[in-house]
């Protein structure tokens, strides 16, 4: 197991556009985390995932974002009608639940440009 | 609301110095306490976490649950740590800070 991994690691698009992450944790976790992270910043939790339930939202998370975890194993995050606001990087992590804060293990990240 | 600070971006010290990377947060609930480090070109990794009250590369942690702090702290900083350091209080989920850059000049 080589860690989280995330597909792309970069992409750019056009305004308007949709575009689709992926992203693979570590295959013995039951956690998987969605976080975004704008220069100058740290990373802002979008969501979470405990198998195939998404448990939490961040309010940051507009209509315009969905995030699925289908058989509580790899997840996709999709951007609907891409802003450029919405350029920055995401950050994909997991980690096993347990009692209290879980340690996280942090995927490369996909940039995203939107142009 | 939750809220960390880390009011440093940016710290520069010479080889051999002390360092002190400040977090203060502000949390309902009792948060686990987490540093997190990015190393250039690379991904975010764990640092420490104080519930294993362990001293990672030299690093300690201090937790005062009285004014909500964790400050980060190593005696003697070397060139390998300069990086990006980041606070995060998790309870389920990080609240990262904005970070602070670490820069060891030699």
């Amino acid at each position: 197991d080589t860690g989280v991994s995330q597909d792309p690691r970069h992409k750019i698009t056009k305004r308007g556009q949709n575009v689709t992450f992926r992203c693979d944790p570590i295959s013995e976790h039951n956690r998987l985390y969605w976080y975004r992270q704008t220069l100058g910043q740290g990373p802002e939790f979008l969501t979470y995932f405990q198998n195939e339930a998404q448990l939490e939202k961040s309010r940051l998370l507009s209509d315009r974002f969905s995030a699925e975890r289908p058989k509580g194993s790899f997840s996709t995050l999709e951007i609907q009608r891409t802003e450029q606001g919405d350029s920055a990087m995401y950050l994909c992590a997991s980690s096993l639940a347990g009692t209290g804060g879980d340690e996280q293990y942090f995927g490369p990240g996909t940039r995203l440009t939107v142009t | 609301a939750q809220r960390v600070t880390q009011p440093e971006k940016l710290l520069s010290v010479f080889k051999g110095a002390p360092v002190e990377l400040k977090c203060n947060y502000s949390y309902s609930g009792s948060p686990e306490l987490f540093w997190y480090v990015q190393y250039s070109r690379q991904r975010l990794q764990l640092l420490l976490r104080h519930i294993s009250r362990e001293s990672i590369k030299g690093f300690t942690a201090d937790l005062n649950k009285g004014e909500t702090s964790f400050h980060l702290k190593k005696p003697f900083a070397q060139e390998e740590d300069s990086a990006m350091y980041y606070c995060a209080p998790s309870l389920n989920k990080f609240y990262f800070g904005s970070g602070t850059k670490l820069n060891v000049k030699p």
